[in-house]
């Protein structure tokens, strides 16, 4: 059984176009992730839903929707691609964690998205 | 917030000891340290967690000194398939995301 899972796992588009990446967890974590991986291999966090609750919302234009109808889900919405959004998108889930400490986060395969 | 230094790319042979420093000055009395693994093509995963001292799991030890101002991620005899990008993480602050990690390439 696939803990997190994404789809698709390749997304090429063309550039102003607007896509959808769906990701969902069987662990029965509490809280999703979205994360941005660029060329570089910095893997940078997007958003974060706990429970359905947003709770991180970093500086990504508000092009990025995250859409969480239920706490196995997290799918993320981009309208208006543009090519600075070619990357590896990463979805991850965790369960809880103690004050300092950091959850372990189990992380899906990874949606590449191509904007041409 | 503890910031994390670690070396870019190191390079190895097949049944050495591989060892990363991450250096974190500023971190915190409570922040734990985690090191990540990611091959290519897939996403991170989980290797080890710790506080102070030492940690051992069937794929990492994990040494932090008294003053926990840098850790050691220590890899047993690496095998070609241990070749990877290892992040090193402080705290809980998701904020830092992961930085650029150490790309350690394994040889025959």
């Amino acid at each position: 059984d696939t803990a997190v899972s994404q789809t698709p796992k390749y997304l090429v588009t063309q550039m102003g176009n607007d896509k959808s990446i769906k990701c969902e967890q069987n662990l029965g974590h509490d809280t999703m992730y979205w994360y941005k991986q660029d060329s570089k291999k910095f893997l940078k966090i997007m958003f974060s839903y706990n429970n359905k609750e947003l709770i991180i919302n970093e500086t990504v234009p508000n092009r990025f929707s995250p859409k969480s109808p239920d706490k196995a889900h997290l799918n993320l919405h981009i309208n208006s691609l543009e090519l600075g959004d070619s990357a590896v998108y990463f979805c991850a889930s965790s369960q809880g964690r103690l004050a300092g400490e950091r959850d372990e986060q189990f992380f899906g395969p990874g949606t590449r998205l191509t904007v041409l | 917030l503890a910031k994390t230094t670690q070396p870019i790319s190191m390079d190895s042979y097949e049944g050495q000891e591989v060892n990363i420093t991450c250096s974190h000055n500023n971190i915190a009395t409570n922040d734990y340290i985690t090191w990540y693994q990611q091959f290519p093509s897939q996403g991170p995963r989980f290797i080890i967690q710790g506080y102070k001292t030492k940690v051992t799991n069937e794929v990492a030890s994990l040494f932090i000194p008294a003053d926990r101002k840098s850790s050691t991620l220590s890899l047993p005899r690496v095998s070609l398939s241990d070749t990877a990008v290892y992040y090193c993480l402080v705290g809980d602050d998701y904020k830092l995301s992961f930085g650029a990690g150490t790309t350690v390439t394994v040889r025959a």
